[in-house]
């Protein structure tokens, strides 16, 4: 399995409190990304970088920002947690690769998961 | 974005053949079709990915017709193991940003 770790693996929290939700990888691949999943609607994403400093939103980005000080590590933060954000949250990594080939395509590395309750 | 459309859930018996099949009408050129596996309280994990005709691994097939706007992943001779959510996923990654849309997914329950 890709070296992804999530953490923490559980928390519970209160309304308006902030969160900070940690993924860090040992692939050092360029790609990381986070993902919000709900019942009834699959995996949504949240943000992704593409490189140190470099991120950018995605379908569901409002009420979280993130940040990648370094290679390894991808945090996602909940400003102030409201209970609509309950969820789990995955992170997931993918190596940047050469586009000269069509013959293969990038895959997507996800971890464990992070059960976030907000109350 | 290409969206997707599978079936919601499939239920097969343990032996059989399974086909998952995935509607992406609106793909582009260079999307790729890649499908995921997931198990309750697990990450999904990658199974295959195809760009056109057929694709075969360890695991499963992928069938893609000539127009692309369909994919079929075939399970073979599932095993009660199998029981999970498939994901059809549509795009081309990484090309300078990404952005995957995961739908609902299908539930596959397999029975003894």
């Amino acid at each position: 399995d890709a070296g992804i770790t999530q953490s923490p693996r559980h928390k519970v929290t209160e309304t308006g409190t902030p969160v900070t939700l940690r993924c860090h990888q040992t692939e050092n691949h360029r790609y990381m990304y986070w993902y919000r999943q709900d019942p009834g609607h699959g995996l949504r994403l949240i943000h992704y970088s593409y490189g140190v400093k470099d991120t950018d939103k995605g379908e569901v980005s409002d009420g979280y920002s993130v940040s990648r000080s370094k290679t390894e590590d991808f945090l996602l933060t909940l400003e102030s947690a409201t209970s609509s954000q309950t969820s789990v949250y995955f992170c997931a990594i993918s190596e940047s690769r050469d586009r000269g080939s069509i013959a293969t395509n990038e895959k997507l590395f996800f971890g464990s998961g992070t059960q976030l309750s907000v109350l | 974005l290409a969206k997707t459309t599978q079936p919601i859930s499939m239920d097969s018996y343990e032996g059989q053949e399974v086909n998952i099949t995935c509607s992406h009408n609106n793909i582009a050129t260079n999307d790729y079709i890649t499908w995921y596996q997931q198990f309750p309280s697990q990450g999904p994990r990658f199974i295959i990915q195809g760009y056109k005709t057929k694709v075969t691994n360890e695991v499963a097939s992928l069938f893609i017709p000539a127009d692309r706007k369909s994919s079929t992943l075939s399970l073979p001779r599932v095993s009660l193991s199998d029981t999970a959510v498939y994901y059809c996923l549509v795009g081309d990654l990484p090309a300078g940003g990404f952005k995957t849309i995961f739908g609902a997914g299908t539930r596959l329950f397999v029975k003894a």
